[in-house]
């Protein structure tokens, strides 16, 4: 078993619609976690950033940390077809330590 | 600032044979990771260099390895190609403060296609 799941998709969905992305984890030692978003031959960019369980909101975008059930999340909202993407998530045991544990990515079309 | 560079962008090789990837961090950026990634098994970690040393290793084979020279880019080599090796290689750049969590900014990888 994968120490981090991820649904790869492929997911589409219409213009301007409400997106879910998640993840589960087995290993209760992370204690980071990321959201990176991946177009076509670029490279992972990251998006969002959480320690704490709970919610995090930058723009459209917000994730949310639920650590009791070891499940994140990041939705997009009022989506745009420049949001069609790969979707990584990622977590980190130790602050600092750059040991990146990603999910198999989502892959996410938005349909004008 | 100029982003994580990688060279080169794209590299056909055929088994048996070694390759060396390159890559520069980002100006003042001291820690430099490299991940593979396959539509198999997703990104993966290989290692972390910071200030010329290994300091963490991902579970992968002793025919990867790499480097870090003074100026923080950093090298990775593999030995002995096998086909499973074709894979997108990235480096991702940090700068390491100390304090809070450093952001991984990645480079565009390089294409490995081993035939």
């Amino acid at each position: 078993q994968k120490e981090v799941e991820q649904d790869p998709g492929p997911l589409s969905v219409p213009e301007g619609a409400i997106v879910s992305l998640n993840c589960t984890y087995s290993n209760s030692a992370f204690q980071y976690f990321m959201w990176y978003r991946q177009y076509s031959r670029k490279g992972p960019e990251l998006l969002m950033y959480t320690y704490s369980s709970g919610n995090k909101e930058d723009g459209r975008f917000t994730a949310q940390v639920d650590k009791s059930s070891k499940y994140i999340s990041l939705f997009i909202r009022d989506s745009q077809p420049s949001d069609s993407a790969t979707y990584l998530c990622a977590m980190n045991r130790i602050q600092g330590a750059q040991k990146l544990v990603f999910g198999q990515g989502t892959r996410l079309t938005i349909n004008p | 600032k100029a982003g994580v560079t990688q060279t080169p962008r794209y590299l056909i090789k055929t088994r048996g044979q070694q390759v060396t990837l390159s890559c520069s961090p980002i100006s003042g950026h001291r820690s430099v990771s490299w991940y593979q990634q396959t539509p198999g098994q997703g990104l993966q970690f290989l290692f972390e260099y910071f200030s010329e040393t290994q300091r963490n290793k991902g579970n992968f084979p002793g025919r990867f390895s790499g480097r870090q020279f003074s100026n923080s880019r950093s090298e990775m080599n593999v030995s002995t190609l096998e086909l499973g090796d074709s894979a997108l290689y990235l480096c991702a750049s940090s700068y390491l403060a100390g304090e809070g969590t450093d952001t991984q900014y990645f480079g565009p990888g390089t294409r490995l296609t081993v035939l």
